[in-house]
């Protein structure tokens, strides 16, 4: 079993549509999660940060973490065309350790 | 808002030779990291780096990688003799005590 899961997509919305986006994992003893997103041939950017279970919102983004499921969400409110990009799932065992990555959604919004 | 840049943006080089990838991290992130995507494929953690020394290293980190702080801005990744499936995206990322990682935007490397 893989260790971090992610649909690769592509995943095409029109835009204003929300957009969701999940990962499941294998290891239950991750703590930290992450969502980045990746334009192409640039770095990862940090977009959430998870500790543990439970929610977190800023701006349009809400990050969702159930750690009983080991299943991990981003949500993408009133979607614009600037949001398409490859959004990468990220988790870590403990604080600055190496990051366990998924394989990225490729997210397209319409104009 | 500070941010971790990386040289060169795009680096070829023949089979065999060695190659220095170069990071400047954040000025007050104490944690350093090397990261590597092969084209199609997910990012794969290298290194990490603390206190002058490596933390943790994965098992594509062998004895062709070495990681070096040579002064107090900069953190390299060499490579001591390339093979043709070294050819990736490389990401310097860095960290403070908060854990969240930022990352560079990559060398291109390119191994002929």
């Amino acid at each position: 079993q893989k260790e971090v899961e992610q649909d690769p997509g592509p995943l095409s919305v029109p835009e204003g549509a929300i957009v969701s986006l999940n990962c499941t994992y294998s290891n239950s003893a991750f703590q930290y999660f992450m969502w980045y997103r990746q334009y192409s041939r640039k770095g990862p950017e940090l977009l959430m940060y998870t500790y543990s279970s439970g929610n977190k919102e800023d701006g349009r983004f809400t990050a969702q973490v159930d750690k009983s499921s080991k299943y991990i969400s981003l949500f993408i409110r009133d979607s614009q065309p600037s949001d398409s990009a490859t959004y990468l799932c990220a988790m870590s065992l403990y604080g600055n350790n190496r990051l366990a990555f998924g394989k990225g959604n490729q997210v397209v919004v319409i104009p | 808002e500070p941010e971790v840049t990386q040289t060169p943006s795009h680096q070829v080089t023949q089979m065999g030779q060695e190659v220095i990838l170069r990071c400047v991290p954040i000025s007050n992130h104490l944690y350093f990291y090397w990261y590597r995507q092969i084209l199609g494929q997910k990012v794969e953690f290298l290194v990490s780096f603390y206190n002058n020394e490596i933390s943790e290293k994965s098992e594509i980190f062998d004895d062709q990688f070495s990681v070096e702080r040579p002064d107090g801005s900069n953190f390299t990744l060499k490579i001591r003799s390339t093979k043709l499936e070294d050819s990736a995206m490389y990401f310097c990322a860095s960290s403070s005590l908060g854990n969240e990682q930022f990352f560079g935007p990559g060398t291109r490397l390119t191994v002929l």
